[in-house]
């Protein structure tokens, strides 16, 4: 079955670029996305990419596909206190359809 | 305000007691699913529904159920809870629209089954 990884805590520097990595197994996998859980919520949709793109920005954050080792990264420049949370990686072959999220990835920042 | 509502937010509750989380969204989602986040297990789906009265198994099915009567709610039921499903229970909608992919989640639930 399909399968996501990511390790599971990351420690950076305010001000300091964060990245978090994360692979999958799926190869129809067409939409990759990464989510952020804040302490005490749900998850919210941070960005995603369609899988014919290598690269997505938006503002402090840069999404990089390997499609070919099946590897997405997120970085986050500059990186803020508020930045600090777990960041889910997550794939899907058809976008509505089932959606595998990976072990998420907990961000601390420290000022 | 697009909302995916969860009830309760907190819950402990002891072997075998049945009980049902619910879960409402307003966004005319078709498609709605249940989640458990155990740490280093990453979020786990339980069930999904692609439309009214239309439901299936995700990855860890075993111990509960779901119904979809109204477009708009998809209680989790848990017939005989046990200890294994202390748990943090997230309930999310999507939409169909295939170039607006994003899930919504509701707050979760953190349910104690001691």
């Amino acid at each position: 079955g399909e399968d996501v990884e990511q390790s599971l805590f990351l420690s950076v520097r305010e001000g300091d670029s964060s990245v978090i990595n994360c692979t999958y197994t799926d190869s129809s996998s067409t939409y990759l996305y990464w989510y952020k859980q804040e302490p005490g919520a749900g998850l919210q949709l941070l960005t995603y990419i369609f899988s014919n793109m290598d690269m997505k920005q938006d503002q402090r954050l840069t999404v990089l596909l390997n499609k070919k080792d099946k590897h997405l990264s997120l970085r986050i420049a500059d990186t803020q206190t508020g930045d600090s949370a777990i960041y889910f990686c997550a794939e899907s072959p058809g976008g509505y359809q089932k959606v595998t999220f990976g072990t998420g990835t907990k961000l601390q920042v420290i000022p | 305000e697009a909302q995916v509502t969860q009830n309760p937010r907190y819950l402990i509750t002891v072997t075998g007691k049945k009980l049902t989380v619910t879960c409402s969204q307003n966004m005319n989602h078709e498609y709605m699913s249940w989640y458990r986040q155990d740490p280093g297990l990453g979020l786990r789906q339980i069930y999904y529904s692609m439309n009214v009265e239309v439901t299936d198994k995700g990855d860890v099915p075993e111990g509960y159920k779901v119904s979809r009567k109204e477009k708009r709610n998809f209680p989790l039921i848990l017939e005989s809870p046990s200890p294994n499903q202390t748990s943090l229970y997230f309930c999310a909608s999507t939409s169909r629209d295939r170039f607006n992919t994003e899930a919504f989640f509701g707050q979760g639930t953190r349910l104690t089954v001691v």
